[in-house]
C-alpha cells in the first residue's frame, strides 16, 4: 500500500533552517508529484509548493519564495522540504502529499521554532 | 490566486441529519475541486476528487457536486464518526489553495 513516512519532530531556533524528509513507498515515486502543506496549531491547511520527482521541477507559493527549497533523491524515493530563516510563525505541522489531488498524506512533522 | 470560501465555518448537527457544506471559488476552476476530512490529531483524508468523484473506500453517504465557482459537499445521514473539519482544495491554478475549513460537531 502507498505510504509516505516523514521525519521526526524538530525544534529550531529563530533564524535557523529545517529540512523535513518524506519517504515514499508502495508506488513508483517518479510518477506522482509531491506537494507540501502546513498547518499551524488550531489553524487551517496552507499549501506551500509542489515538486515533480521525475524532473525536479518545483513551484512555490509566493509567501515562501526565497525561503523554501523542495528536492528529492529518486534512488531512495525520498522528497525533502527545507525552510530557512525560521520565525515563530513557522511553528506548524508540515505534511507531504502525493499527487495532484493529494490522495495520500504523510503523518506530519511538527516543527517548533522557539 | 484562487480564494476558496467555505460556509459555514462551524456546524453542530445531530446524528442522521443531513449536512451541506459549500465552497465558493473566486474564479472559475472547472471541476478541479477536492474535499478532505481531518479528524483531531490526524492527517487529512481525501473524500471527493474532481468535485463529484468519490474516492476509494469513502462511505457512500459522502457526495460532492458543483463546477465552475460553486461546490457542495453533502453528508447524508451524519454518523458520530463524521465529527471532523472539512476542507475544499483547488488544483486548477497555481498557487493551489485550500478553503478555511468547516468544523462539524455532533450535538
Amino acid at each position: 500500500q502507498v505510504q509516505l513516512v516523514q521525519s521526526g519532530a524538530e525544534v529550531k531556533n529563530p533564524g535557523a533552517s529545517v529540512k523535513v524528509s518524506c519517504k515514499a513507498s508502495g508506488y513508483t515515486f517518479t510518477n506522482y508529484e509531491i506537494n507540501w502543506v502546513r498547518q499551524a496549531t488550531g489553524q487551517g491547511l496552507e499549501w506551500m509548493g509542489w515538486m515533480s520527482p521525475s524532473t525536479g521541477n518545483t513551484g512555490y507559493a509566493q509567501k515562501f519564495e526565497g525561503r523554501v527549497t523542495m528536492t528529492r533523491d529518486t534512488s531512495i524515493s525520498v522528497a525533502y522540504m527545507e525552510l530557512s530563516r525560521l520565525t515563530s510563525e513557522d511553528t506548524a505541522v508540515y505534511y507531504c502529499t502525493r499527487g495532484l489531488m493529494a490522495t495520500d498524506w504523510g503523518q506530519g512533522t511538527l516543527v517548533t521554532v522557539s | 490566486e484562487v480564494v476558496l470560501t467555505q460556509s459555514p465555518d462551524f456546524q453542530s448537527v445531530t446524528p442522521k441529519e443531513k449536512v451541506t457544506i459549500t465552497c465558493r471559488a473566486s474564479q472559475s476552476i472547472g471541476s478541479t475541486l477536492h474535499w478532505y476530512q481531518q479528524k483531531p490529531n490526524q492527517s487529512p483524508r481525501l473524500l471527493i476528487k474532481y468535485a463529484s468523484q468519490s474516492f476509494s473506500g469513502v462511505p457512500s453517504r459522502f457526495s460532492g457536486s458543483g463546477s465552475g465557482t460553486d461546490f457542495t459537499l453533502t453528508i447524508n445521514s451524519l454518523e458520530v464518526e463524521d465529527a471532523a473539519t472539512y476542507y475544499c482544495h483547488q488544483s486548477s491554478n497555481l498557487p493551489r489553495t485550500f478553503g478555511q475549513g468547516t468544523k462539524v460537531e455532533i450535538k
